[in-house]
């Protein structure tokens, strides 16, 4: 069964980074893309990147390009999420979700990280 | 504003059917498949329909997708209250590069 558990909320002051992780188990870390999504209270899903575990090779929103890097350490099973530069408006939750090569649909998702910018 | 266009909410009454539709362009839906997904209040979403029509495991044939050229729609039949929730349409643009949803869509069961 798969199963991708995410770190803990996190309180960031504008200005400040923060780094979400995604630990997958139940499945092959290196087969699965990993996509990085967030949802600001009361909005929509906004997609901001994938990465390919298995080269390390990643992609994000052109409104992301220079604040965002996504890694993974593929001994632990683990992806990562940082976001840099953060602003109050980078207030939401942000998800992890395993999408199958050449596939355009997520099929197991993280349980939600909430990041909190705020002065 | 959403890259893909889905109507805010639609509403029915238990038993009834109801559907809610996505529209894209030739970048998006036009050339790749749709997923739908499930988001109940406070949770993760979770997917109901991948490559436009197809149904993960344990997903009810109660959830049905389709796609006419560029747009593409989830009908939902014998609603239930527990169907109650918020649903995404979702797929990759081939000029953007990059993921995209619709703004989403709040079922009300009445």
């Amino acid at each position: 069964q798969v199963q991708l558990v995410q770190s803990g909320a996190e309180v960031k002051k504008p200005g400040a980074s923060v780094k979400v992780s995604c630990k997958a188990s139940g499945y092959t870390f290196t087969t699965h893309h990993v996509n990085w999504v967030r949802q600001a209270t009361g909005q929509g899903l906004e997609w901001m990147g994938w990465m390919n575990p298995k080269t390390g090779d990643t992609g994000c929103a052109q409104k992301f390009q220079g604040r965002v890097t996504m890694t993974r350490d593929t001994s632990i099973g683990t992806a990562y999420m940082e976001l840099r530069s953060l602003r109050s408006d980078d207030t939401a939750v942000y998800y992890c979700a395993t999408t199958p090569p050449d596939s355009t649909w997520s099929d197991s998702w993280g349980q939600g990280t909430l990041v909190t910018v705020s002065s | 504003q959403s890259v893909l266009t889905q109507p805010p909410s639609v509403s029915a009454a238990p038993g009834q059917k109801v559907t809610i539709s996505c529209s894209g362009n030739s970048s998006n839906i036009g050339q790749n498949s749709v997923s739908w997904y499930q988001q109940l209040p406070g949770t993760a979403p979770k997917l109901l329909i991948y490559e436009t029509d197809k149904r993960p495991s344990g997903i009810p044939d109660r959830f049905s997708g389709s796609n006419s050229g560029t747009s593409a729609t989830l009908a939902i039949t014998g609603l239930q209250t527990g169907d109650e929730a918020d649903y995404y349409c979702g797929t990759w643009d081939n000029s953007l590069s990059a993921g995209v949803f619709g703004g989403g869509t709040e079922l009300t069961v009445l």
